[in-house]
């Protein structure tokens, strides 16, 4: 078990280029969470897999951000012509089973300027 | 919609001084209740889960409390070390399992 991964760990980039971050869940976790977090704030849902299905995604968010889990294996989260309001710390996070706790990686801090 | 709330926003206590951080929440089928700890620059740490009304979780100076509508979290007799921001969460049976986060309470331990 070596925890959840998430890459890149700091990503700069400028308002209107696109970016992609990864993420490897615990191996055998069916479940996959997408959470934002910006500072002085708890984790606000983004979206959720189960395998591959993406079974929900927050109404909060906009048509440019757009995940996939290939494979029912790791999970991309992209973001298209990316805004300064879109800064934050990006979560994710992997469970075992429907009543299993969410096991986080250390996030992907983005910064748009 | 499910909500959750945490209060105080912030709390700071002397070492050794006990206290209590209160979790609020609205949701359609309560699942299970999560506490967890978050270290700055990390990802949150899970602590512990209630499934019930009654129902209480123990580890070292931290006990968690579940009511129908409200989650307590005891810190007993804390150390500099347990300050960290405390972060609640439900999860929604009706909503696909979705886990939804409270603000968080930030807690300071003076020595």
């Amino acid at each position: 078990d070596t925890g959840v991964s998430q890459n890149p760990r700091h990503k700069i980039t400028k308002r209107g280029q696109n970016v992609t971050f990864r993420c490897d869940p615990i191996s055998e976790h069916n479940r996959l969470y997408w959470y934002r977090q910006t500072l002085g704030q708890g984790p606000e849902f983004l979206t959720y897999f189960q395998n591959e299905a993406q079974l929900e995604k927050s109404r909060l968010l906009s048509d440019r951000f757009s995940a996939e889990r290939p494979k029912g294996s790791f999970s991309t989260l992209e973001i298209q012509r990316t805004e300064q309001g879109d800064s934050a710390m990006y979560l994710c996070a992997s469970s075992f089973s429907y009543n299993s706790p969410l096991h986080f990686g250390n996030g992907t801090r983005l910064t748009v300027t | 919609e499910d909500q959750v709330t945490q209060s105080p926003e912030a709390l700071r206590l002397q070492e050794g001084e006990s206290s209590s951080l209160n979790c609020s929440y609205t949701v359609s089928g309560l699942r299970g209740l999560f506490w967890y700890r978050q270290d700055p620059g990390k990802g949150p740490e899970f602590l512990f889960t209630l499934y019930s009304a009654g129902e209480e979780k123990e580890k070292e100076r931290l006990k968690a409390t579940l009511t129908k509508k409200e989650s307590f979290l005891h810190i007993t007799a804390p150390k500099p070390e347990d300050s960290a921001t405390y972060l609640c969460a439900v999860q929604d049976e009706t909503s696909y399992d979705k886990v939804i986060f409270g603000p968080g309470t930030s807690l300071s331990v003076i020595p």
